[in-house]
């Protein structure tokens, strides 16, 4: 079946500008999580959906940073007023129930790269 | 605060050599730890579990509790093993037993 998309695969932004970007996690999925990965580093947890709520936003770095889920399906990740340091691939993960040794399948990611 | 540490950034072998790719993690708890790898212009996908036992691609990984690390090892490496690996860890107790902590990774090399 289809994996986990995401899209824009590749974003090229000027500083100070919003970005939306977007996650299709793997049907019947209801653990959704958002990473973070840049330059040379690990990834970096962001934020974890189980359906559309979000019980931990901790690793969002910022307040420019949201993101939301809706339908127990998609899942957006918004960056307001983007800085260099945002500049990284932006990796999307579902799985089923969180919490539990379920595998997380990973989307292709989403470079956003701010000039 | 857990932590993954892969020491080499890089590692390169010849084909049919040995091949151990290093992890040491840091946690007060009882963890889960993973290999992902990612092939060139693939996705980044679970290679095996801790919990699994299993031989994946002729991978194997044994969770060391007492020195707190989980090489992954593969006794001939092959040519189609070149990627970048990353190790993971899952807390197992507490109230985030959901979200992986990852090293940053080892790029194989492995030479013809």
């Amino acid at each position: 079946g289809a994996g986990v998309s995401q899209s824009p695969s590749n974003k090229v932004t000027e500083k100070g500008k919003d970005v939306e970007l977007r996650c299709d996690p793997i049907s019947g999925h209801t653990a959704l999580y958002w990473y973070r990965q840049r330059l040379g580093q690990g990834l970096e947890f962001l934020i974890y959906f189980q359906g559309n709520s979000a019980p931990d936003k901790s690793g969002l770095p910022s307040d420019r940073f949201s993101a939301e889920r809706t339908g127990e399906s998609v899942s957006t990740l918004t960056i307001q007023r983007t800085q260099q340091e945002d500049s990284a691939v932006y990796l999307c993960a579902s799985s089923l129930p969180g919490g539990v040794t379920y595998e997380q399948y990973f989307g292709p990611g989403t470079r956003l790269t701010v000039t | 605060a857990q932590r993954v540490t892969q020491p080499e950034k890089l590692l390169s072998v010849f084909k049919g050599a040995p091949v151990e790719l290093k992890c040491n993690y840091s946690y007060s708890g009882s963890p889960e730890l993973f290999w992902y790898v990612q092939y060139s212009r693939q996705r980044l996908q679970l290679l095996l579990r801790h919990i699994s036992r299993e031989s994946i691609k002729g991978f194997t990984a044994d969770l060391n509790k007492g020195e707190t690390s989980f090489h992954l090892k593969k006794p001939f490496a092959q040519e189609e093993d070149s990627a970048m690996y990353y190790c993971a860890l899952r807390m197992n107790s507490g109230g985030s037993n959901y979200k992986l902590t990852f090293g940053k990774g080892t790029l194989l090399t492995v030479n013809p």
